[in-house]
């Protein structure tokens, strides 16, 4: 079975510091690894996905992160905050069905 | 208008309502998709529909019943529902390889 794990519930970054969020997935099959993000009162957005080509992944609005298979991590990193980039965030895994397995979410404030 | 869209944005029902919530993609996506988002739960995947056909019943009660008459629609039938059903309550749509949902801006429902 697959499951994905959000390490903290809220982080808190000063504006123009940089920004990680954990993901740690488990998947008994090469997985297909996303982040989305969800703004005050909307759905759910792609930022990024992996799909086994580049194991680092450029997203919109800045943010990358980086398949890491011996970790079975997929952070999520922007070098510099934007006050708009608060939201939560999501990291999902699929095996390429049409199941995605999202985490919990962690909430990211910006402080100016 | 583009993308997922979801009505009501909110609803308020009691315990013996029944009420149905809607939506519609304009995207050409042949599969459609119910989540359930409660605070500091993962999204929770209730139901899939695949070119019409019911793929996926994520062992949700009876209370919620699915609708699906073509591609570009899904209804969720509710009836005597609980308080602990008040949820966000997400659309989305993929095309039929799966690997990327687009979601609607849900609709917020609470149960009295």
């Amino acid at each position: 079975a697959q499951s994905v794990t959000q390490l903290g519930s809220h982080v808190s970054v000063s504006e123009g510091a940089l920004v990680l969020l954990r993901c740690n997935y488990s998947s008994s099959v090469p997985p297909y690894l996303f982040w989305y993000v969800q703004y005050p009162n909307q759905g759910l957005q792609l930022l990024l996905k992996y799909t086994s080509a580049a194991t680092l992944v450029k997203g919109i609005n800045g943010f990358e992160a980086e398949f890491k298979k011996s970790e079975t991590s997929f952070h999520l990193t922007k070098p510099s905050a934007h006050m708009s980039d608060a939201a939560e965030y999501f990291c999902a895994v699929s095996d390429n069905t049409d199941k995605l397995i999202f985490g919990t979410g962690t909430r990211l404030q910006v402080f100016p | 208008e583009t993308g997922v869209t979801q009505t009501p944005r909110h609803l308020v029902m009691g315990m013996t309502n029944k009420k149905s919530l809607k939506c519609e993609q304009h995207l050409g996506h042949n599969a459609m998709y119910w989540y359930k988002q409660s605070a500091k739960k993962p999204l929770e995947l209730m139901f899939v529909y695949n070119f019409k056909e019911q793929t996926e019943n994520n062992s949700v009660p009876s209370r919620f019943s699915p609708e699906c008459p073509n591609s570009s629609h899904l209804f969720l039938h509710l009836h005597t529902l609980q308080p602990e059903d008040s949820a966000l309550y997400l659309c989305a749509s993929s095309s039929s390889s799966g690997l990327e949902l687009f979601f609607g801006s849900g609709t917020q429902l609470s149960v009295l």
